[in-house]
């Protein structure tokens, strides 16, 4: 199957500062990604669609000024917690599918553990 | 955000036991999938159902996408070891939109 692979697996940060996580797509072009994120014990939850060279689309109660969402390349797509906040310790996972017909595949990428101290 | 109703929570089963497991939505999908994840780990795709009615095995593994597009169920024959983990069913639209995913199954095999 195809790979995403996101990076870093691990990050602890301080309070009030800003994190980047990486989602890349190694073996095709990914025209959409999709940001998850996983509380403990939990379901993963649909945090934003993003859409290569233009803007990102965000679930509600999700803040588009809080989760950046940069979809530069075909490849590439960045979210950056923005002030982070202890209550922003979660499990972030990326998803990328190889097109946008019905029938698309999703695959995972392996997490992002981030802890905000 | 929307969950899916997945049932049962845990199962506590025998090793070469039978599982089966079963997602219910209040609204329509057009793709049912059906994943596995492991502590720590990204989820991984088991199998992926497109059409309503739809039967499709992988290895132990067998799926069904309901007739209503609003259910569908896994069974894992004959269970080992390594199936321990947390299923999860998700829900997809179009080929575009994001994945509505169940609350999952955690699957606890004794020896």
């Amino acid at each position: 199957g195809a790979v995403v692979s996101q990076h870093p697996s691990r990050v602890i940060c301080k309070s009030g500062t800003s994190v980047k996580i990486e989602c890349r797509s190694l073996d095709f072009q990914a025209t959409t990604m999709f940001w998850y994120r996983q509380f403990p014990k939990q379901s993963l939850m649909l945090m934003a669609t993003s859409n290569e060279g233009s803007k990102a689309t965000y679930e509600q109660g999700v803040e588009k000024d809080k989760f950046l969402i940069n979809h530069a390349s075909l490849t590439l797509s960045t979210l950056t917690v923005t002030s982070a906040h202890p209550e922003d310790s979660s499990f972030y996972i990326c998803s990328a599918g190889q097109g946008a017909e019905l029938n698309t595949e999703a695959f995972f990428g392996q997490g992002t553990r981030l802890t905000v101290v | 955000g929307q969950q899916l109703n997945q049932s049962p929570q845990s199962m506590f089963i025998q090793e070469g036991e039978d599982v089966s497991m079963n997602c219910t939505s209040s609204s329509i999908f057009n793709t049912w999938l059906w994943y596995k994840q492991d502590p720590g780990e990204g989820p991984v795709l088991l199998i992926a159902l497109y059409k309503a009615g739809e039967l499709t095995s992988n290895g132990r593994l067998t799926a069904q996408f309901g007739i209503t597009r609003k259910d569908s169920f896994l069974n894992i024959s004959a269970s080992i070891p390594s199936d321990v983990g947390i299923y999860f069913c998700a829900g997809q639209r179009g080929g575009a939109d994001g994945l509505t995913f169940g609350k999952g199954t955690h699957l606890i095999i004794q020896p």
